[in-house]
């Protein structure tokens, strides 16, 4: 079982639509992160949010914690091809130390 | 800073053979931490280490050794190779022994292991 479910595991759209992806859990955490990864590199950071209802914008990309801190959206205004990768979700464990990931998002944008 | 820094790219080993993918560091960093990634299972964390000398098992420990003799270099190793376990191997640091509120998790370039 996942402990974090994100949908859905793959979009393809047109240039200019928009989109939502989510990340959903069970479980209650402290804080979630978003990543982003572009074919044949790491994944690179794109947000932490920590408060429950807490809503983060970075240019046309908008991110959503859930009021009761176990779910999370992420969404894209206006996609551009250079949008494209694997969108994933992180939380980590204060007690042990693991940072665990959704199974990832792969969206494609073509022009 | 070069960051974090994975060799090799690229194996190929054949069944029961072993190996070792080295991680590095010149952050600093406390936590390091190995993840496979195979389609449609985003990462899965193999083992993680949150300071020298301290390692732990993550959710697919089996068939990998790891030890963190040094800040810096966080070694993964497969005694006996199976196909199973190509996959593409990334590396990844943090400040924190923690991770979460406000740490960036910064990862290495990945290494191709494909397993005949």
């Amino acid at each position: 079982t996942q402990l974090l479910e994100q949908s859905p595991q793959f979009l393809s759209i047109q240039e200019g639509e928009n989109l939502t992806v989510y990340c959903n859990s069970s479980s209650v955490f402290s804080s979630l992160q978003w990543y982003r990864q572009e074919p044949g590199e790491g994944p690179v950071l794109l947000v932490t949010v920590v408060t429950g209802g807490e809503v983060k914008k970075l240019k046309r990309l908008t991110f959503q914690f859930g009021d009761a801190r176990k779910d999370s959206s992420l969404h894209i205004t206006a996609a551009q091809p250079g949008d494209t990768g694997l969108y994933l979700c992180a939380v980590g464990s204060s007690n042990t130390g693991k940072l665990i990931f959704g199974q990832g998002t792969t969206l494609q944008v073509k022009p | 800073n070069a960051g974090v820094t994975q060799t090799p790219k690229f194996q190929v080993l054949k069944t029961g053979q072993s190996m070792t993918l080295q991680c590095a560091q010149d952050m600093n960093h406390e936590y390091m931490s190995w993840y496979r990634q195979d389609p449609g299972m985003g990462l899965r964390l193999i083992h993680y280490s949150v300071g020298a000398g301290i390692t732990d098992q993550g959710e697919v420990p089996n068939g990998y050794n790891v030890s963190r003799s040094t800040t810096e270099d966080f070694p993964l190793r497969l005694l006996s190779a199976a196909p199973s376990q190509t996959s593409v191997y990334f590396c990844a640091s943090s400040y924190s022994s923690f991770p979460g509120a406000y740490n960036e998790q910064f990862f290495g370039p990945g290494t191709r292991l494909t397993v005949l």
